[in-house]
């Protein structure tokens, strides 16, 4: 069974101050690895798909990693409405078509 | 605005009642799937649609939930004889073979 799991569960941040999420990950065979963003009431928003180790992707402040067993989200001098809580999912290729996602990591950035 | 839509936003209703969620994929998207997120977890896989059928379902989704895709575009989500575990956050998304793209949501609250 695919699993996914975030650290940390909540980031606190000053306005300016970078740092990285973890998701690490067990899958039989990745199809690709996602990020989202949640807004508080509202839907997953997408941001990036890896598909295959060493694979980057950049938007904006945010840049995505993948390694065989973990990806990271760097945040990039992140801005008060960079808070948001992240998601990771992995579909896997015995899991069929459905993402497997991780609990999340909360970040507020602070003014 | 020509993203997946969900309706209604929000739904309270008493214990035991039968409630139906609506969700319109992104036009040209023939896959469909639903899941549930409750507070603080990331959401949870229930079922996927391609086109009119239903080819993957969850053990999460007991026998009173039921989900159609009649004509391979908008898909329904019923619940008969709700409980109070079954108040969590329900979410559409749609697809091409390959990103997932969420709806808004829609809100349960089982009273």
């Amino acid at each position: 069974e695919d699993q996914v799991t975030q650290s940390p569960e909540a980031l606190r941040l000053q306005e300016g101050e970078s740092s990285s999420l973890n998701c690490s990950y067990t899958v039989s065979g990745l199809r690709g690895l996602f990020w989202y963003r949640q807004d508080p009431g509202k839907g997953p928003e997408f941001l990036f798909t890896l598909y295959s180790a060493g694979e980057e992707k950049e938007k904006e402040r945010l840049k995505a990693t993948l390694t065989k067993k973990e990806s990271f989200l760097h945040i990039t001098a992140p801005k008060p409405e960079d808070s948001a809580t992240y998601l990771c999912a992995v579909q896997g290729r015995a899991a069929g078509n459905k993402l497997t996602f991780g609990g999340g990591t909360r970040v507020l950035v602070k003014p | 605005d020509t993203g997946v839509s969900q309706d209604p936003r929000h739904k309270i209703t008493k214990r035991g009642q039968n409630v139906t969620f609506r969700c319109d994929p992104i036009s040209e998207h023939n896959r469909l799937y639903w899941y549930r997120q409750t507070l603080g977890q990331g959401p949870e896989f229930l079922t996927y649609f391609q086109n009119e059928a239903q080819l993957e379902k969850s053990r999460l989704l007991s026998d009173r939930f039921s989900a159609e895709r009649p004509k391979g575009s908008f898909s329904t989500l019923e619940i008969q004889r709700t409980e109070q575990g079954d108040s969590a956050m329900y979410l559409c998304a749609s697809s091409l073979p390959d990103t997932q793209y969420f709806g808004p949501g829609t809100r349960l609250t089982v009273l």
